[in-house]
């Protein structure tokens, strides 16, 4: 069966400080990969989707990057984080667009 | 942008109410995702409709799918405490630019015993 492998768990960073959360997916190949961000009471904010190993669409520019190294892995990044980063980070994949995903447990960051 | 609309944003409903939560879109839906998450948790799929007035049920809820395929509800009947949770539409706008399923911004569900 396939699962997904999503940590930190929990994450509090200080501003100006590097971000690297790491989701992995296992029993399943060349899954749709996304990440998400939910704010505090709000909805999913969709971040970053891959298609395949290199291969990233940014759906909102910020202070944020992903990469694919792996075709089961999915990496997020910052450089320096912001304040305005904080939130709750969630890893999902899915066969194809047209099916259900399944998402990871979640990293919930707040920077400081 | 095109975007799929969720209301109510919250509802409180006393244990043993029903309870339903809208999904609508301005464009044509390939297909509409459900999930519900629970406080502190992950969503988690719960259905997928696809065809013109699809219904499906699972236990208390009943899911629809609007025969112009832009609309959807979830209803919960007879609500108990285990339902609290946001519950979240994801609809695959047809002709969006997108492949990637948007989803709504989710309805919160609040059951007092």
């Amino acid at each position: 069966s396939q699962t997904i492998h999503q940590w930190p768990a929990t994450l509090v960073q200080p501003v100006g400080s590097p971000l690297s959360l790491e989701c992995t997916v296992e029993g399943t190949s060349n899954p749709n990969l996304y990440w998400y961000r939910q704010a505090a009471g709000r909805g999913l904010q969709l971040l970053f989707y891959s298609v395949g190993i290199g291969q990233i669409s940014s759906e909102v520019p910020q202070n944020l990057s992903a990469s694919r190294p792996q075709d089961r892995q999915f990496i997020l990044s910052s450089k320096k984080l912001l304040l305005s980063d904080s939130g709750f980070y969630l890893c999902a994949w899915s066969l194809t667009e047209n099916t259900e995903a399944f998402f990871g447990q979640g990293t919930r960051l707040t920077v400081v | 942008g095109q975007q799929v609309m969720q209301i109510p944003q919250y509802q409180h409903v006393q244990e043993g109410e029903d309870f339903t939560t809208y999904c609508n879109s301005s464009t044509t839906l390939s297909n509409i995702q459900w999930y519900k998450q629970r406080p502190g948790g992950h969503p988690v799929f719960l259905i997928q409709l696809v065809k013109s007035g699809e219904v499906k049920k699972q236990k208390r809820l009943t899911f629809q799918f609007g025969e112009a395929k832009k609309n959807s509800s979830l209803h919960i009947t007879a609500t108990q405490t285990t339902d609290v949770g946001t519950y979240f539409c994801a609809g695959l706008l047809i002709g969006g630019g997108s492949y990637i399923p948007t989803f709504g911004r989710g309805t919160s569900l609040i059951v007092h015993p």
